[in-house]
């Protein structure tokens, strides 16, 4: 298996822009993780879904992130607008059940100017 | 919420050093994880481990979670070991938290 796949792995933007990152899970994988990483934050949860159903988005940091799942093969992370804060690497991750082990793509690194 | 953490924040070694890395958390858990982050970023799954003794190769991980905790043995270090070491709890609620990790630089 391939592993888990992101796009893009590096994104510049300008602040107010539109940015979306894509993820493909491992293939029977159930369970779908988004995560940030910062330095000053570290490694944080913010969306998990199962069964391409949003289960827990209270990790969400506000309302111009949206996160999306229309099938067991890909999901989506969104920011509208983007902002200089929104800077980080953004690490997609599949199981095939919650509390299992997870099985983490390369990230994308984010830069918001 | 759950708290966790993690000893200690840095860590040095000569090659071939042993080390032991050590996660604390403050609440019953379901499950716990240990990854090894390396200098690239890649975040690599090093044992699934809620209770009890696992081991794979040089390293092994021991979690007894009446006393909540866990701890990460590494033997005969190598350079590739360098890197950040996390630890990661589910409590049930199905909210992965990670520990701020500890960073493990191994002289050659």
């Amino acid at each position: 298996d391939a592993g888990v796949i992101q796009s893009p792995r590096h994104e510049v933007t300008e602040m107010g822009q539109e940015v979306t990152l894509r993820c493909k899970p491992i293939s029977g994988h159930d369970y779908l993780f988004w995560y940030r990483q910062t330095m000053m934050r570290g490694l944080e949860l913010l969306i998990y879904f199962n069964n391409n159903v949003p289960i827990d988005d209270s990790g969400m940091p506000e309302d111009r992130f949206s996160a999306k799942m229309p099938n067991a093969s890909f999901s989506t992370l969104k920011i509208q607008p983007s902002e200089p804060r929104d800077s980080a690497v953004y690490f997609c991750a599949s199981s095939l059940s919650t509390g299992k082990t997870q099985y983490f793509g390369p990230g994308t690194r984010l830069l918001v100017l | 919420g759950i708290q966790v953490e993690q000893s200690p924040p840095d860590l040095i070694l000569q090659e071939g050093a042993n080390s032991t890395l050590r996660c604390n958390f403050s609440d019953s858990v379901n499950n716990l994880q240990w990854f090894h982050q390396n200098p690239w970023g890649q975040l690599i799954n090093l044992f699934y481990i809620p209770s009890g003794t696992k081991q794979n190769g040089r390293l092994s991980a021991t979690t007894v979670a009446t006393e909540r905790y866990s701890l990460l043995y590494i033997s005969s270090s190598q350079t590739t070991d360098s890197g950040v070491y996390f630890c990661a709890v589910d409590t049930g609620g199905f909210k992965t938290i990670f520990g701020a990790g500890t960073r493990l630089f191994v002289k050659a």
